[in-house]
């Protein structure tokens, strides 16, 4: 089975913060996919990533940069942290994306309180 | 991004009642999956629809694929309380899941 780990279950940083989300897979997929959801909007894409050292914009990047220097690993970070980045973030990752896309795998998610 | 809208946004349901959430696209989709996420849970991939006019069982939930393969739609017969969670479609090659039917069950 595909497993998708994200370092915190919960996390609590001030406003300004510099903050890190780490995301690991241990299935060797190519693609690998940073959400954020909050009641009432479903799940919204941040970023994603289809190779190391790839990323793309999603809906909602504003506010926040990606990192991908191996292929296991995707890291969000939240520059400077504000209130309004309160959320649940999601990570997932697949083996490929196209018209023959295979299904997103999610890891447990981190619930991110901006104080 | 492209936006695959669901309906309805929320549904309560009597346990024993069946249960509908639809999947619609301004698009033409390559494929449909679908997910369920538990309350406290990640979104769980449940199933993928291809073909046009395609329907898949497991259960008591019926998948649906429209011919124009531009909708979807998950049907639940019998609800149990098992069954409550968020319910969310994914289109195609896209990244973007709907907006989710979250389903109450009333025991």
């Amino acid at each position: 089975d595909v497993k998708v780990t994200q370092s915190s279950r919960y996390l609590v940083k001030r406003t300004g913060e510099k903050v890190f989300l780490e995301c690991v897979q241990d299935m060797d997929h190519e693609n690998m996919f940073w959400y954020r959801q909050d009641p009432g909007l479903g799940l919204r894409l941040i970023y994603f990533s289809y190779d190391v050292k790839m990323k793309e914009k999603g809906d909602i990047p504003e506010g926040y940069s990606v990192s991908r220097e191996k292929k296991e690993r995707f890291s969000l970070i939240l520059e400077s942290a504000s209130t309004n980045q309160t959320s649940m973030y999601l990570c997932a990752s697949s083996l490929t994306t196209g018209p023959n896309n295979q299904p997103q795998h999610f890891g447990d998610g981190t619930r991110l309180s901006i104080l | 991004g492209q936006q695959v809208m669901q309906i309805p946004q929320y549904q309560h349901v009597q346990e024993g009642e069946d249960f509908t959430t639809y999947c619609n696209s301004s698009t033409t989709l390559s494929n449909i999956q679908w997910y369920k996420q538990r309350p406290g849970g990640h979104p769980v991939f449940l199933i993928q629809l291809v073909k046009s006019g395609e329907v898949k069982k497991q259960k008591r939930l019926t998948f649906q694929f429209g011919e124009a393969k531009k909708n979807s739609s998950l049907h639940i017969t019998a609800t149990q309380t098992t069954d409550v969670g968020t319910y969310f479609c994914k289109g195609g090659n896209q990244f973007y899941f709907g907006t989710g039917t979250s389903l109450t069950v009333i025991p």
